[in-house]
């Protein structure tokens, strides 16, 4: 149990144009959502919480022009590079919580997508 | 301000022994522990979890040990197999708030 996924896996991009990740709860549902980022050898860093229904909550330093995120459903998230720039390359990996507030705080993480912006 | 910390980048260990990977905190406002263990291009997969309330939670070859007076925890993996080789995250949470992860440790059983 507690799968995510994420589409697409690996992706290309020319700069100015903009990307979508999708990260999806398989079997269970996620009222909160979460993306990092992953620079090589170094640790994954949050951008921003996602709560199905509403706004996310960005980490200081996110662009939330650039990076727009939606939690429209329970098992759906999804962030959006726009106009991508070669400086957005880099490994997104989105997470989600399972269990009820106070119950889990376990995050179930996808497998990632690779950006790679020319 | 790195509130988690991973002191050794890498570790390796022969296989069949015991690895023991650490970690130091500093925001005693944390209360839930994590380590995850990461391949390349891989999202983190979850390993094992300790509550603030407990000093040991065991899972198989897997146990966490965590020391609150000295803000530590460690993961014990005994005995270390080759498939162990990867890149282990250690994190940390105040209650039902976002994870804050360490820099990671790469680990390297040796056969």
């Amino acid at each position: 149990g507690a799968v995510v996924s994420q589409h697409p896996s690996w992706v290309i991009c020319k700069s100015g144009t903009s990307v979508k990740i999708e990260c999806r709860s398989l079997d269970f549902q996620a009222t909160t959502m979460f993306w990092y980022r992953q620079f090589p050898k170094q640790s994954l860093m949050l951008m921003a919480t996602s709560n199905e229904g509403s706004k996310a909550t960005y980490e200081q330093g996110v662009e939330k022009d650039k990076f727009l995120i939606n939690h429209a459903s329970l098992t759906l998230s999804t962030l959006t590079v726009t106009s991508a720039h070669p400086e957005d390359s880099s490994f997104y990996i989105c997470s989600a919580r399972v269990g009820a507030s106070g119950v889990s705080y376990e995050q179930y993480f996808g497998p990632g997508t690779r950006l790679t912006v020319t | 301000d790195q509130q988690v910390k991973q002191n050794s980048p890498s570790l390796s260990v022969q296989e069949g022994r015991i690895s023991i990977l650490n970690c130091d905190y500093t925001n005693s406002m944390f209360d839930y522990f994590l380590w995850y263990k990461k391949y390349p291009a891989e999202g983190p997969t979850f390993l094992i979890s300790i509550s603030s309330i407990k000093d040991k939670n065991e899972d198989g070859r897997f146990t966490v040990f965590l020391n609150k007076s000295a803000k530590h925890l460690s993961l014990h993996i005994v005995p270390s197999q080759p498939g162990d080789s990867a890149v282990y995250f250690c994190a940390a949470s105040p209650m039902n708030e976002k994870l804050t992860f360490g820099t990671g440790t790469r680990l390297t059983i040796i056969p």
